[in-house]
């Protein structure tokens, strides 16, 4: 068990690009999720996966991003058109269905110039 | 979900029992409360989960009310190491999202 991995750990874009987080859960864990962590606030929920269902997506998540997790293993997370105010840490987590325990990883951290 | 209120920050020293307690005034019948510590620039890691009463792992201790109001994260003998930020949360027993507040920031000094 190697954890939550994400990838890349810090990305530096400039406004109006696209980018593209992936993160790769806990290998049997069939739930992932997605949040937001600004300097000095707790994590913000963005979107959850069960499988590869979507179920859940958080008002924080305009249309400029989307969550995909094609095959319910790995989940991509694309900004489109980046603004500075997507600068922020972007985790990433899963879990068990019947254990409610969310394993994070460390994060990838986006600045947008 | 039911919200948590917690200290904002709070300083200690090597050695000392730290404890930190969260309100949470309109938990519901099928919620849990469960913290979360983390370290700068790293996810948030799980540390314990209680429904009531005591719980203990090699971590911490979870001390909850029979009213289960507000919970109590115990931390027993800390070093500089456990410094960083923790969270009460309420979760239900159906999982899905989590939802953080501030934290309370913990500064263990030597």
């Amino acid at each position: 068990d190697t954890g939550v991995s994400q990838d890349p750990r810090h990305k530096i874009t400039k406004r109006g690009q696209n980018v593209t987080f992936r993160c790769d859960p806990i290998s049997e864990h069939n739930r992932l999720y997605w949040y937001r962590q600004t300097l000095g606030q707790g994590p913000e929920f963005l979107t959850y996966f069960q499988n590869e269902a979507q179920l859940e997506k958080s008002r924080l998540l305009s249309d400029r991003f989307s969550a995909e997790r094609p095959k319910g293993s790995f989940s991509t997370l694309e900004i489109q058109r980046t603004e500075q105010g997507d600068s922020a840490m972007y985790l990433c987590a899963s879990s068990l269905v019947s254990v409610d325990i969310q394993y994070f990883g460390a994060g990838t951290r986006l600045s947008v110039l | 979900l039911a919200k948590t209120t917690q200290p904002i920050s709070m300083d200690s020293y090597e050695g000392q029992e730290v404890n930190i307690t969260c309100s949470h005034n309109n938990i519901a019948t099928n919620d849990y409360i469960t913290w979360y510590q983390q370290f700068p620039s790293q996810g948030p890691r799980f540390i314990i989960q209680g429904y009531k009463t005591k719980v203990t792992n090699e971590v911490a201790s979870l001390f909850i009310p029979a009213d289960r109001k507000s919970s109590t994260l115990s931390l027993p003998r800390v070093s500089l190491s456990d410094t960083a930020v923790y969270y009460c949360l309420v979760v239900t027993n159906q999982g899905g999202k989590l939802i953080f507040g501030q934290g309370t920031e913990l500064s263990v000094k030597p």
